[in-house]
């Protein structure tokens, strides 16, 4: 039973640039949430998609955007890349009506 | 505003030192305190989800407890293979956002 993946591994863009990451939520889950995670902090909620639908959000601007897709999937979109994103992308996934989250191995952001 | 603050923010321990790892939290209305450990680089590993005060949850060398204000983990003699950082988190609401103290960094020493 393959757990929650991440695609790409890393990723290097510069400023002002546009990126996108994937997630494939574990097999039996429905939600998807991403978090980014600056060097040395804990994880901060960026939102949370239920039946393709943002369902909540944390504190980031609309520059952070995501989309869910049929199969459960998801993307996180962020445009206008500031050095500050840099950070590592976590997607976790649940299963409707349970409380724990599973998350992926993470995407590295670096912005030059 | 949910908060979340762990202590201490470093240990180092030799093997076989047992030890605490500290989570206070203020948050109206908790759902469930969660314990994950993360190894540099990577995801995340879930370890605990803990719901009411006076609950204990265990996994080989490690126990978490949970009082109203505050969760502990215990490691009773570590190896060197469970060195990385413990990372607390609460939920407030069922499949709600969790909410992460800044994690403590624990190295066992051989």
């Amino acid at each position: 039973d393959a757990g929650v993946t991440q695609s790409p591994t890393h990723l290097i863009k510069t400023r002002g640039q546009q990126v996108t990451l994937r997630c494939s939520p574990k097999s039996g889950h429905d939600t998807v949430s991403w978090y980014q995670q600056a060097l040395g902090q804990g994880p901060q909620f960026i939102f949370q998609y239920y039946e393709e639908e943002e369902r909540q959000r944390g504190n980031f601007p609309d520059r952070f955007s995501g989309h869910q897709f049929p199969n459960y999937s998801s993307e996180l979109n962020v445009n206008a890349l500031l050095l500050g994103d840099s950070a590592l992308y976590l997607c976790a996934s649940r299963e409707g009506g349970r409380d724990t989250q599973y998350f992926g191995p993470g995407t590295r952001l670096t912005v030059l | 505003e949910d908060q979340v603050t762990q202590s201490p923010e470093a240990l180092r321990l030799q093997e076989g030192e047992s030890s605490s790892l500290n989570c206070s939290y203020t948050v109206s209305g908790l759902r469930g305190l969660f314990w994950y450990r993360q190894d540099p680089g990577k995801g995340p590993e879930f370890l605990f989800t803990l719901y009411s005060a006076g609950e204990e949850k265990e996994k080989e060398r490690l126990k978490a407890t949970l009082t109203k204000k505050e969760s502990f983990l215990h490691i009773t003699a570590p190896k060197p293979e469970d060195s990385a950082t413990y990372l607390c988190a609460v939920a407030k609401a069922a499949g709600n956002k969790l909410t992460f103290g800044g994690g403590t960094r624990v190295l066992v020493k051989p």
